[in-house]
């Protein structure tokens, strides 16, 4: 049963437009949110957060959206560059332990020149 | 210095070998933890470590024993696994504060064969 889902296995984004992820999430106890950026060969790098408290949090490019009614966030990637081609996994924790993040199943962002 | 190194980058080993992986950080992390990630699937939890003892076990075989000898170093000691093991392993660590952890950071993994 997926608690981080990401529905999106692959996106394709001209260069200089918005990337738009989606992330939907099940578990009603989540109250953190991450999310997460991958190149081959190379571990997760953390991009940016939101905790439920908030509605958005933004940093230069990358803009997180949270709905909670909707259990659902977003990721803005704008404008959008080619070395911001990865996977972008979204993840989730709660207060019960948040030492226990939940990772979606990552969405594959290919941005072209 | 943000980074989190692992050794070996690529290991194989035989069911009935027994070898070691290795994780070290620098930035002062009092919480560590080891996932498994197998192809095109997202890192899945195994271990946490916060303050140097074993917090958290997912349900983990007994072939994988963690080890955190000080607040550094984190092993993953490997014996007598199966093929279905193969896998990337990645190392994580991160800041706490009380039961507030924040974002982590990770090392780049070992690519573990099981022949």
């Amino acid at each position: 049963d997926q608690q981080v889902k990401q529905n999106s296995p692959s996106l394709s984004v001209q260069e200089g437009r918005i990337s738009i992820l989606n992330c939907d999430y099940t578990n009603s106890m989540f109250d953190y949110f991450l999310w997460y950026k991958k190149y081959p060969a190379e571990g997760p790098t953390f991009l940016i957060s939101i905790s439920s408290i908030k509605d958005k949090n933004e940093d230069g490019r990358f803009t997180v959206f949270l709905n909670k009614s909707a259990k659902h966030l977003s990721l803005h990637i704008v404008p959008s560059q080619p070395g911001d081609s990865a996977v972008y996994f979204c993840a989730a924790s709660s207060k019960t332990s948040y030492d226990k993040v939940i990772f979606g199943p990552g969405t594959s962002l290919s941005v072209i020149p | 210095d943000t980074e989190v190194t692992q050794t070996p980058k690529h290991l194989v080993m035989g069911m009935t070998n027994k070898k070691s992986l290795k994780c070290e950080q620098h930035m002062g992390h009092r919480a560590m933890y080891w996932y498994k990630q197998k192809a095109k699937k997202p890192p899945e939890l195994m271990f946490v470590y916060s303050y140097e003892k074993l917090s958290i076990n997912e349900s983990v075989p007994s072939r994988f024993s963690p080890e955190c000898p000080n607040s550094s170093l984190l092993n993953l000691h490997l014996h007598a696994l199966q093929p279905e093991d193969s896998a990337l392993y990645l190392c994580a660590s991160s800041h706490r504060s009380g039961v507030v952890v924040f974002e982590q950071y990770f090392g780049p993994g070992t690519r573990l064969t099981v022949t």
